[in-house]
């Protein structure tokens, strides 16, 4: 079965990055993107950006521009999201999702079919 | 930014009632909408794709519907594994975004 386990939780300082995991198993990893979704607690989600694990192309909300790197290893299936920068308001579960898209160019749909476990990183002084 | 736009925020039912969430997008979506649940604690898992499409294995009391800036969930008959926070999510046009939730109570 599909399954996507992420890094354990971290406490970082403001200022400092954080590198979060998302190992996947039970399917090819290269046929699929992958997502980071944030939530803060008591908050909706908030989407990050995708990496293409075909060909490493990212593309990244505007909000996180700059201070986000998402990357992938096909030899391990496993996908990274590094954060720099970090400010309190960083603090959230991150989750990392497997995106489903349409391989017919006439048909457009995009959706998030399995999701890892969640990383929860707190950022404090 | 798309901005989505959930109601009510929060709702209890009793079980076996019919329960409604309407989701609302500042400009045109077409029906390139999710919804998603989440029970507290766990990730968020999709029910429907598309506006209306169920995902495999979704029970079929969950059903979506909608096109362009307006859209509803419905569940049939609500049953007490239903307790947890909906969300939708478009993908339209990047940034993906999503509303920010209904939680589904017992009453």
């Amino acid at each position: 079965q599909v399954q996507l386990v992420q890094s354990g939780a971290e406490v970082k300082k403001p200022g400092a990055s954080v590198t979060v995991s998302c190992k996947a198993s039970g399917y090819t990893f290269s046929n699929y993107e992958i997502t980071w979704v944030r939530q803060a607690l008591g908050q909706g989600p908030e989407w990050m950006g995708w990496i293409s694990t075909y060909n490493g192309n990212t593309r990244y909300a505007q909000k996180f521009q700059g201070r986000v790197t998402m990357t992938s290893d096909t030899s391990t299936s496993t996908a990274y999201m590094e954060l720099g920068s970090l400010r309190s308001d960083d603090t959230a579960v991150y989750y990392c999702a497997r995106v489903v898209s349409s391989s017919d160019p006439s048909i457009y749909y995009y959706y998030m079919d399995a999701w890892g476990n969640g990383t929860t990183v707190t950022v404090s002084s | 930014d798309i901005q989505m736009t959930q109601s009510p925020s929060s709702l209890s039912a009793s079980v076996g009632d019919r329960v409604t969430i309407t989701c609302q997008a500042n400009q045109d979506i077409r029906k390139y909408l999710n919804w998603y649940q989440q029970r507290p604690g766990n990730a968020p898992k999709l029910l429907i794709y598309d506006a209306s499409t169920l995902e495999t294995g979704v029970p079929s009391r969950f059903s979506g519907s909608g096109s362009g800036t307006s859209f509803s969930f419905t569940i049939s008959s609500l049953q007490p594994e239903d307790i947890a926070t909906y969300y939708c999510q478009q993908y339209d046009s990047f940034p993906w975004t999503f509303g920010q939730g209904t939680k589904v109570g017992i009453k």
